[in-house]
């Protein structure tokens, strides 16, 4: 257990449906991550959030939409999406002093496994 | 940013000890070195973290030689649990830490 929790740990959807992936953080963190993980492929890195400011939108369509609307919670907002976006959306958090600072290890949540039909 | 470079995949054996190496020719002053262990359809787990020379924690030993050209995660008598992918990455900076493809190892029985 990390202190970072993600729901719903699976999710199968349509592409015409419109469904939110959240990440919640009880570390006392204020910066939040989200990435994807295909099949075989590295981590890569979607958007991060540092003190509830977007400060990473690492050219992602706009059909993934981010949502921090405080420290602790992060969400995923998710419509028209395609197949190739099935994967394992990962949430992290870190301590957010600065992104990218010193010593920032990062805690990351089980994930959500989605399919896209 | 400071890449790194580490064997796609290591084999090994229980009971005996895993070294996997990364290398980071360009890492700045101020960069650490952060290793990272996942398991499959799990997020990536923190193990351990140093600057220069030797750091160690219950789970691994992590080896700097002085030019901080590179780098070995030590782990001492894996078991099949250790099967995972490992990642090496710098630290530091300004830069957002960017995860590669990372070591899978795969420890028979």
């Amino acid at each position: 257990e990390t202190g970072v929790t993600q729901t719903p740990r699976h999710l199968v959807m349509g592409m015409t449906n419109k469904k939110s992936l959240k990440c919640e953080q009880h570390l006392g963190h204020n910066a939040m991550y989200w990435y994807k993980q295909s099949a075989k492929k590295p981590l890569e890195l979607m958007f991060v959030y540092n003190f509830k400011e977007q400060t990473e939108n690492n050219s992602v369509p706009s059909r993934f939409s981010p949502e921090c609307p405080n420290s602790s919670h992060l969400f995923l907002h998710l419509h028209t999406l395609q197949p190739e976006d099935s994967a394992l959306y990962l949430c992290a958090s870190s301590q957010g002093v600065s992104v990218g600072q010193l010593q920032e290890t990062q805690y990351f949540g089980p994930g959500t496994r989605l399919l896209v039909l | 940013l400071a890449k790194t470079t580490q064997p796609i995949s290591m084999d090994s054996y229980e009971g005996q000890e895993v070294n996997i190496t990364c290398s980071h020719n360009n890492i700045a002053t101020n960069d650490y070195i952060t290793w990272y262990q996942q398991f499959p359809s799990q997020g990536p787990r923190f193990i351990i973290q140093g600057y220069k020379t030797k750091v160690t924690n219950e789970v691994a030993s992590l080896f700097i030689p002085a030019d901080r050209k590179s780098s070995t995660l030590s782990l001492p008598r894996v078991s099949l649990s250790d099967t995972a992918v490992y990642y090496c990455l710098v630290t530091g900076g300004s830069y957002i830490p960017t995860f590669g493809r990372g070591t899978s190892l795969i420890v028979h029985p």
